[in-house]
């Protein structure tokens, strides 16, 4: 079975500035696929980014890049510029694509806080 | 586009009675809806798989019989929870899979979760 890790329970960041959040994960798949999901307090979960394993070039969307390192097993999210509204829980999911009832694994999330 | 929608948002019901949570999706046709759980300030626990028009697949430790759930066309899915108790009290939350196509993604949509209080 997959497992996710969120080492990091909340962090804050200042309004502009750049953070990073970790994620690791353990599989024995070759392929799949991670993801970054925001839940901010409205509780609606939101897909930040989206990232192939079998593609090495890194997802950017906007603000949101990703560091994958496959062989470490690792998913890092970077928000650049950070705003008020990045305020919210970040989720790192693991998938299995085994057509439409691929499943996601959450890792416990990332309480970000962004500040003035 | 790829909107789902939840009803209801929020539900206060009595110790031994049933509650009803409908999944849509709006502009898509979904094979496979998921019911997830989550508690407070926890992250979400997948509670079963839903198929149209074949029997929901639950995980492990997921009461089959307490949590009802049917997926009767392509843009409904179900969840029933039966004889509710308040540990049953929690955020339900349900995701669609659309159709696969050329360029399918893998990508789940949400709802925006129903919470349910059982007193």
């Amino acid at each position: 079975a997959q497992t996710v890790t969120q080492s990091q329970p909340e962090m804050s960041v200042q309004d502009a500035e750049t953070v990073t959040l970790s994620c690791t994960y353990d599989t024995s798949e070759n392929n799949y696929y991670l993801f970054w999901y925001k839940q901010p307090p409205s509780r609606q979960m939101i897909l930040v980014i989206r990232q192939e394993a079998y593609k090495q070039q890194n997802a950017t969307e906007n603000r949101f890049s990703v560091n994958f390192q496959k062989a470490a097993k690792s998913f890092s999210l970077k928000i650049s510029d950070s705003q008020l509204g990045d305020t919210a829980m970040y989720f790192c999911a693991f998938m299995k694509p085994t057509g439409t009832a691929s499943k996601l694994t959450f890792g416990t999330g990332t309480r970000l806080q962004v500040t003035l | 586009g790829a909107v789902v929608s939840q009803h209801p948002s929020w539900v206060i019901c009595k110790s031994g009675t049933s509650v009803k949570i409908e999944c849509r999706s709006l502009d898509f046709q979904a094979t496979t809806m998921f019911w997830y759980r989550q508690f407070p300030k926890q992250s979400l626990m997948l509670m079963a798989t839903s198929n149209e028009g074949s029997k929901a697949t639950y995980e492990q430790g997921v009461e089959k019989d307490k949590f009802l759930i049917n997926h009767a066309s392509l843009t409904l899915s179900t969840l029933t929870v039966t004889s509710a108790h308040p540990e049953d009290s929690s955020f339900y939350i349900c995701s669609a899979s659309p159709l696969r196509t050329e360029n399918y993604s893998y990508e789940q949509y949400f709802g925006p979760g129903t919470r349910l209080t059982v007193t």
